[in-house]
């Protein structure tokens, strides 16, 4: 089960986001020393969008704002200044096994 | 650019069945891995199932397994879900994405559109 906090969060423009995402059981194989983890951002209308896969590599095209942290069980996706275009909803998900379930989603709106 | 387009959604009664396309656009579908992934309208997302490359390992979620199959025929390009015994909890936007080339253990970085079941009598 993964599971995201907080479900949503108003932030002003320019100042950081932080997204948590946990999951009930370590999605870290060991045999490469890879965290099975990918996090996605959904805007209104638009399918979701691969941000960062492998916990950590990031999807050409990202911006740098967007920075992630974390290993095994707990996982963060923080946005270092916000900006308009990134009012979305957020996932985590683990494809360390099946189902690849997904967190329950971050709304992050403007203040 | 979309590079799978889903089809085959629509309205349904309780207990009917309805098979979905995905198609790949300008993309071959049979060197990945193929995913579908459900969205309740204003809610989350659900993964659903997924098909090797060759069709020969599929996985399904507890909750469709025994009603759904998934399928695919790369000479079509194609990958299938078929969707029996439809109850009202499996309304929602189904969504075709891509996953690994070599792995079934890999996100989904192309995403279709979207097609809407809604289960209604």
């Amino acid at each position: 089960v993964m599971t995201q906090f907080p479900d949503s969060l108003a932030v002003s423009l320019g100042e950081r986001a932080t997204i948590h995402c946990k999951s009930s059981q370590s999605v870290f194989y060991n045999d490469n020393k890879k965290d099975y983890l990918a996090w996605y951002q959904q805007k209104p209308g638009q399918p979701p969008k691969l941000l960062f896969h492998w916990a950590s590599t990031r999807q050409p095209g990202v911006p740098d704002r967007f920075s992630v942290y974390g290993s095994g069980t707990d996982f963060t996706l923080t946005i270092s200044s916000l900006q308009a275009e990134d009012v979305a909803v957020y996932y985590c998900q683990q494809y360390y096994d099946h189902p690849q379930t997904f967190g329950q989603g971050t709304t992050v709106e403007i203040k | 650019e979309t590079q799978v387009r889903e089809s085959g959604g629509g309205l349904v009664q309780p207990g009917g069945s309805l098979r979905l396309t995905c198609t790949g656009w300008e993309f071959t579908l049979s060197a990945r891995w193929m995913t579908w992934v459900r969205q309740v309208p204003g809610k989350g997302l659900e993964w659903v199932a997924n098909i090797k490359k060759d069709g020969s390992e599929v996985h399904y979620v507890d909750s469709v397994e025994g009603r759904f199959t998934i399928s695919r025929d790369n000479a079509k390009n194609s990958v299938y879900l078929q969707m029996n015994s439809l109850r009202a909890d499996d309304t929602g936007v189904y969504y075709c994405a891509t996953a690994g080339d070599s792995s079934a253990y890999r996100p989904n970085d192309n995403w279709g559109q979207g097609t809407l079941v809604t289960v209604s009598s």
